[in-house]
């Protein structure tokens, strides 16, 4: 699976839209690209995924870019409970093999 | 509630004595794995089982074992315990044929 590059933290005015980058340069075309978070100390949360069209749910938007060698996470409008680590990871999908789900981006929503 | 829980949630050992942490979900799902979360390190992969009887190692599987006898256990089993493997670790469960993982609270462990 490749591997992908994210800052290592950002900040974020509360109600403001958050970008988090993701760099997935050596992207394979059966590979996906999947967002989790984790807050805290808790287990990772499920965000989002994709595959080349620009996805959105009720949490976030994914925006992918044509050549797909990167991609972004945006959160609309960034509250306080926002802040969090953010993974952005890419695997082939449904193959039931390794997650790998590096170290992330730290998000502060500042008041 | 569909969960997945982990026991101990904290747990403090000493250098080799054998311990378990038991992980147990309710979803009926075939793919369990479990995480070691390090500062500086991210989450990293131990071990990760596609069903009952299949197990594979993920990227630090030395010092640890596992067990698929059931679909809902996969408990870590540590035989001989040592400092570096104090770490938080997580258990998830996902359906076959999906990506989304569920995780459960985490257990803290130290081994002194």
């Amino acid at each position: 699976d490749a591997k992908t590059t994210q800052p290592t933290s950002m900040d974020c005015a509360e109600g403001r839209a958050a970008n988090l980058p993701c760099n997935h340069s050596t992207i394979s075309g059966n590979e996906y690209v999947y967002w989790y978070r984790q807050i805290h100390s808790q287990g990772p949360q499920y965000i989002i995924h994709g595959l080349k069209n620009n996805e959105t749910n009720e949490m976030a938007s994914l925006i992918i870019t044509e050549d797909r060698k990167s991609s972004t996470l945006i959160l609309p409008h960034a509250t306080l409970r926002d802040t969090a680590v953010y993974y952005c990871i890419v695997r082939v999908a449904h193959t039931g093999n390794q997650f790998y789900f590096g170290t992330g981006t730290s998000l502060t929503v500042i008041p | 509630e569909a969960q997945v829980t982990q026991n101990p949630r904290y747990l403090i050992t000493v250098t080799g004595k054998k311990l378990t942490v038991t992980c147990s979900q309710n979803m009926n799902h075939e793919y369990m794995s479990w995480y070691r979360q390090d500062p500086g390190l991210g989450l990293r992969q131990i071990y990760y089982s596609m069903n009952v009887e299949v197990t594979d190692k993920g990227d630090v599987p030395e010092g640890y074992k596992v067990s698929r006898k059931e679909k809902r256990n996969f408990p870590l089993i540590l035989e001989s315990p040592s400092p570096n493997q104090t770490s938080l670790y997580f258990c998830a469960s996902s359906l076959e044929g999906t990506d989304t993982q569920y995780f459960g609270p985490g257990t803290r462990l130290t081994v002194l």
